[in-house]
């Protein structure tokens, strides 16, 4: 069973606006970890953002956010003032202690960001 | 965020002929590691995790004699392809984790690019 959905393939959007990424995600353990990592052209994993299921607020990292619904299961990326540079895959991904602590990964989602 | 290298990047290799893939953390212990393998246009898929000094778990379908995994050293494991064939060809990306990195983040390398001729 799909652990992770992530069903925008690919994504545009205009330079300087506000883009969100979804993603939703299944698991009946309680205590978890959601993660966003942005692969350029290059191929490296670069970690953006985690939230755990237990914390109270949205991740935020800079112009990175995490809307996290827990009741819904969705831990969507929101993307502030996007930069040509944020043009890239986005995967997000779950860790928990019942599935052995692995992580498991979405399909990704290609980001364009035009000038 | 940690530091996590990878070498070489790039590796043209012919058939039949064995490759090594070295993964480093730089600036932590990784007591464990993972290697990935991903195709074009596709999702990390998990090939096998590393704790240091032990024996690598290997996932269904990988054959554990084709990909040796070697996780000597709390900052170094290595990957190697023997006997690689064109089929091999893929891009093997390495993480890992440590007891100091909070939240059980991952931290990738840049990924080796494997071509077998």
């Amino acid at each position: 069973a799909q652990k992770i959905t992530q069903t925008q393939p690919g994504m545009f959007v205009q330079e300087k606006e506000a883009v969100t990424l979804d993603c939703t995600y299944d698991t009946s353990d309680p205590s978890y970890g959601l993660f966003w990592y942005k692969q350029p052209s290059s191929g490296e994993m670069i970690f953006l953002i985690y939230q755990g299921s237990y914390d109270q607020q949205n991740a935020t990292e800079g112009r990175y956010s995490l809307n996290f619904q827990k009741a819904r299961k969705s831990a969507n990326l929101v993307i502030s003032a996007s930069q040509l540079g944020d043009s890239a895959m986005y995967f997000c991904a779950m860790r928990s202690s019942r599935l052995g602590n692995q992580f498991y990964f979405g399909t990704g989602t290609s980001l364009t960001v035009i000038p | 965020g940690a530091v996590v290298s990878q070498h070489p990047s790039w590796v043209i290799c012919k058939s039949g002929t064995s490759v090594k893939i070295e993964c480093r953390s730089l600036d932590f212990q990784a007591t464990t590691m993972f290697w990935y393998r991903q195709f074009p246009k596709q999702s990390l898929m998990l090939m096998a995790t590393s704790n240091e000094g032990s024996k690598a778990t290997y996932e269904q379908g990988v054959e554990k004699d084709k990909f040796l995994i070697n996780h000597a050293s709390l900052t170094l494991s290595t990957l190697t392809v023997t006997s690689a064939h064109p089929e091999d060809s893929s891009f093997y990306i390495c993480s890992a984790r440590g007891t100091t990195i909070a939240k059980n983040i991952q931290y990738f390398g840049a990924g080796t690019r494997l071509s077998v001729l």
